[in-house]
């Protein structure tokens, strides 16, 4: 399996949006809707954003939502604020045999 | 709510093996998927393995033949074990509930840096 396709980077200034997307294969991002998203500042674990590919969990801002169409699913960010500024992670149901794939990470800059 | 903790050795000889154990707090370990995910240094996140309270386990086709996990539920943790390591192996590992519904991981543990080094 290999490793979901993101961006390096993206940037936008406070207030504008910017998508992140994430592309993998019909073998796990187009067969299923089981993508997650995770949001990591420097030095702390990830914290879960968006699941099932679009569900927020209790206590994420609603300026974020997620999407897919096909073999690639997206993470928008609305108003960007300062405090968005972080890596963030993709992650993927891969198929029959119960594995998970990472997509590589996409550092957003907010400027 | 629902705590994970990362403990073990920060330091292991290449050739050796890795032994990390997660202690789960704020709520039974029963039930759940648990597992392990690592991050190199300045790299992406990649998933190790899971467990299930039962004892049943999935593993990372890249690393499935090194990894080894467990689960005590009498002490609310689970292990990992990685065997043969080396350089490529040093990582920050992270303990995480999940996967959950077949897709996400919550919470994770605050993740313990993991050097491989003679």
């Amino acid at each position: 399996q290999s490793a979901l396709t993101q961006p390096a980077s993206v940037s936008g200034s406070p207030g504008q949006s910017i998508t992140i997307s994430c592309t993998g294969t019909s073998s796990d991002v187009g067969s299923y809707n089981l993508v997650s998203w995770y949001q990591q500042h420097p030095g702390k674990a990830p914290k879960l954003m968006i699941y099932e590919g679009s569900k927020r969990p209790s206590g994420v801002s609603n300026r974020f939502s997620g999407s897919k169409s096909g073999n690639t699913a997206s993470l928008t960010i609305s108003g960007l604020q300062a405090e968005d500024e972080a890596d963030y992670y993709c992650c993927s149901y891969a198929g029959s045999s119960s594995t998970w794939v990472f997509g590589g990470g996409t550092k957003l800059t907010v400027l | 709510q629902v705590q994970l903790q990362e403990s073990g050795p920060g330091l292991v000889k290449p050739s050796e093996t890795l032994s990390l154990t997660c202690t789960v707090s704020g709520g039974s370990i029963s039930s759940y998927y648990w597992s392990w995910i690592r991050q190199p240094a300045g790299k992406g996140l990649e998933w190790i393995g899971r467990i299930y309270t039962s004892g049943s386990t999935n593993y990372n086709p890249s690393l499935k033949s090194r990894v080894t996990m467990s689960v005590d539920t009498s002490k609310n943790q689970f292990s990992l074990k990685l065997s043969s390591v080396t350089a490529a192996d040093t990582a920050v590992y992270y303990c995480a509930r999940g996967p959950l519904g077949d897709n996400w991981f919550d919470p994770w543990g605050q993740g313990t840096l993991v050097t491989v080094s003679s």
